[in-house]
């Protein structure tokens, strides 16, 4: 099993719909996870760090689930500019630090 | 916010040359950093995390003598790339752990475009 799975996509939904990436991990002892989004050939920017409460920016949720492992991402009200690969990451605690990112989810908002 | 400066942006070399990407914190120590590399439509892969002063601790499948991680500095981190060949073509991207007030964020360079002929 890979450390860090996602919703396999691509996603592809009209302007103005809500969508949610999921993401499981392996790792119990995990402490922190975050959301990035990468845009074709540019280095992943941070959407969201995921907290025990669950958090909003704006149009923006994230959710962590430590009992069932997983961590959501909801995007309401969708835009153009919305469309990128939506990652999420893992800080695994080991015998050291490393975080540890899922394969990415496509997501394309067609007008 | 918290920056890092990687370079080059982008570099083609020869076939059994070796390659050194910079990556510097510019405004914040980075005692830890990481080294990704990222194939098209694929997703980062960490090779290696690197700690200021000490030996980089590498993923499994990452060779060390060919991947050579120096992190010699509080705010420089450098990876070589050592006897390059095709198949090292990739995105390399260096990411560095710094603390915040909400606790530590992970920055990223802007990533350096290897290729390799």
């Amino acid at each position: 099993r890979k450390e860090v799975e996602q919703d396999p996509g691509p996603f592809n939904v009209p302007e103005g719909a809500t969508v949610a990436f999921n993401c499981t991990y392996s790792n119990s002892a995990s402490q922190s996870f975050f959301w990035y989004r990468q845009d074709c050939r540019k280095e992943p920017k941070l959407l969201m760090s995921v907290y025990s409460s669950g958090n909003e920016d704006g149009r923006f949720t994230a959710q962590l689930n430590r009992a069932s492992q997983y961590i959501s991402l909801l995007i309401r009200d969708s835009k153009l500019s919305d469309s990128a690969t939506y990652l999420c990451a893992v800080n695994m605690k080991t015998s050291y630090d490393k975080v540890i990112f899922g394969p990415g989810t496509s997501l394309s908002v067609i007008p | 916010g918290a920056v890092v400066s990687q370079h080059p942006s982008w570099v083609i070399c020869k076939s059994g040359t070796s390659v050194k990407i910079e990556c510097r914190s510019l405004d914040f120590q980075a005692t830890t950093m990481f080294w990704y590399r990222q194939f098209p439509k694929q997703s980062l892969m960490l090779m290696a995390t690197s700690n200021e002063g000490s030996k980089a601790t590498y993923e499994q499948g990452v060779e060390k003598d060919k991947f050579l991680i120096n992190h010699a500095s509080l705010t420089l981190s450098t990876l070589t790339v050592t006897s390059a060949h095709p198949e090292d073509s990739s995105f390399y991207i260096c990411s560095a752990r710094e603390w915040g007030a909400l606790g530590y964020g992970y920055t990223f360079g802007s990533g350096t475009r290897l290729t390799v002929v």
